[in-house]
């Protein structure tokens, strides 16, 4: 059981808009801050979000990142089959004192 | 550009001693003063965080996986090290070691390797 719950799956056309969350609790979202990571599979996972919303140089604004409460959210516009990967998001848990990282989400580009 | 590159053991038995050496090419491994980190994942599970080094030297691992491993940095050769002691094929995963930028916000990895499989049998 994830300390982190992310949707399996999201699918979406090309050039569509889909969202990932994030789902957690007050030990971890709900007192620090979210980072996002794309990953292919025998590929290095790249950051693509850190301090909720933020962008690091060279990720496109297709990106974006959001929290609320206890959930934080990944939105990627403009799909485009490049972005067909598996997307993660992290946190420090306080009651963990660990670095957790949600369950994952496999995109799809139909 | 920073690269991370993971080596080591891919294949251990159980009990004995798992090593990993990740070398850092790009940049100097104290540059920006920044910690590193090691993290895991079982084939069909998630990523696991083992722990980190800081640019101090001092350490703070997982507390499901303190007892059995150990983080080191070796300066001179631009590396980052992981040890794991008395492995079962539970520790069976892919190893990424990756860099961690702390910022006044939050902490992120913002470099990581491509990872190593380690497969612990027998």
């Amino acid at each position: 059981q994830s300390v982190l719950t992310q949707p399996p799956s999201v699918s979406a056309a090309p050039g569509q808009r889909v969202t990932i969350s994030c789902s957690g609790s007050t030990s971890n979202i709900g007192q620090n801050f979210v980072s996002w990571y794309h990953h292919l599979p025998g590929t290095a996972p790249k950051l693509l979000i850190y301090d909720n919303n933020r962008r690091p140089s060279g990720i496109p604004d297709r990106f974006s990142g959001s929290k609320s409460g206890t959930s934080a959210t990944l939105g990627i516009t403009g799909l485009q089959t490049g972005d067909e990967a598996d997307y993660y998001c992290a946190t420090w848990d306080e009651s963990l004192s660990a670095h957790v990282f949600g369950s994952g989400t496999k995109v799809t580009v139909l | 550009q920073l690269q991370l590159q993971e080596s080591g053991s891919g294949l251990v038995k159980p009990s004995e001693t798992l090593s990993l050496t990740c070398s850092v090419s790009g940049d100097s491994i104290t540059s920006g003063a920044p910690s590193w980190s090691w993290i895991r994942q079982p084939p069909g599970k998630d990523l696991e965080w083992i722990g980190y080094i800081f640019y101090s030297g001092n350490t703070h691992y997982n507390p499901s996986l303190r007892s059995r491993v150990t983080i080191s940095v070796d300066r001179s050769k631009n590396q980052v090290s992981l040890e794991m002691i008395s492995v079962t094929a539970a520790d069976t995963a892919v190893y990424y070691c990756a860099r961690v930028h702390s910022g006044s916000l939050g902490e992120h990895f913002d470099y990581w390797g491509q990872g190593t499989l380690v497969t612990v049998a027998s």
